[in-house]
């Protein structure tokens, strides 16, 4: 309802395999975040992007990379997955009233 | 390491009880606060965005109040309800980083009726 959706909301993939997840939005907003949420650990940045084109890097953006190639898709991808990436991952779009949150990405390493 | 914290990590409440809990942040090269509520299996959702000393703003029976001198924001529920129990997230950013959000941990509010 939000504008914002991610793709997949589960998935579980063997370590060392890439993976890639989206982030959609179409509230044309110029700001989009993605951040992993880990008991104890509150929401961490990984990566965030102010622009087409434009992104740069969390407190934990080790192991991740992102693109932009278009205003409403941001692209989070693990190169080679490991455990410790297992987490749920958010993607935001930044407004006037704060960030508006996609649904969530569960993600599982085995 | 998280430079912002929040406490305490979880509360239970009474139907009916008042509670309040705290959100400390560095003081220095404030931008804004950003308070959210997160139900579980959910989004988190946003409640306020505070950016001046001693704002308060209030949504139903839950408000919230700013000190960026000392670095802490409150936040109050009135009459706590079930539907009140969630993961209340703060979150801030800086003048030099006002699109990056730091989120405190979070503190966990059980209703029980």
């Amino acid at each position: 309802d939000a504008g914002i959706t991610q793709s997949p909301r589960h998935k579980v993939t063997e370590t060392g395999t890439p993976v890639t997840l989206r982030c959609h939005q179409t509230e044309n907003h110029r700001y989009m975040y993605w951040y992993r949420q880990d008991p104890g650990h509150g929401l961490r940045l990984i990566h965030y992007s102010y622009g087409v084109k434009d992104t740069d890097k969390g407190e934990v953006s080790d192991g991740y990379s992102v693109s932009r190639s278009k205003t409403e898709d941001f692209l989070l991808t693990l190169e080679s997955a490991t455990s410790s990436q297992t987490s749920v991952y958010f993607c935001a779009i930044s407004g006037g009233s704060g960030y508006t949150f996609g649904s969530g990405t569960r993600l599982t390493v085995v | 390491i998280l430079n912002v914290e929040q406490s305490p990590q979880s509360l239970h409440v009474q139907e009916g009880d008042s509670t309040n809990f705290t959100c400390s942040f560095p003081s220095s090269n404030f931008y804004a606060l950003h308070w959210y509520r997160w139900e579980t299996a959910k989004s988190p959702e946003a409640l306020f965005v505070m950016t001046l000393n001693g704002d308060e703003k209030k949504k139903g029976r839950i408000s919230a109040t700013l000190n960026t001198k000392e670095g802490y924001s409150y936040l109050y529920i009135k009459g706590s309800q079930p539907e009140d129990s969630a993961t209340y997230l703060c979150a801030f950013s800086t003048t030099d980083s006002w699109g990056k959000f730091q989120f405190g941990a979070g503190t966990q509010v059980v209703v029980t009726p």
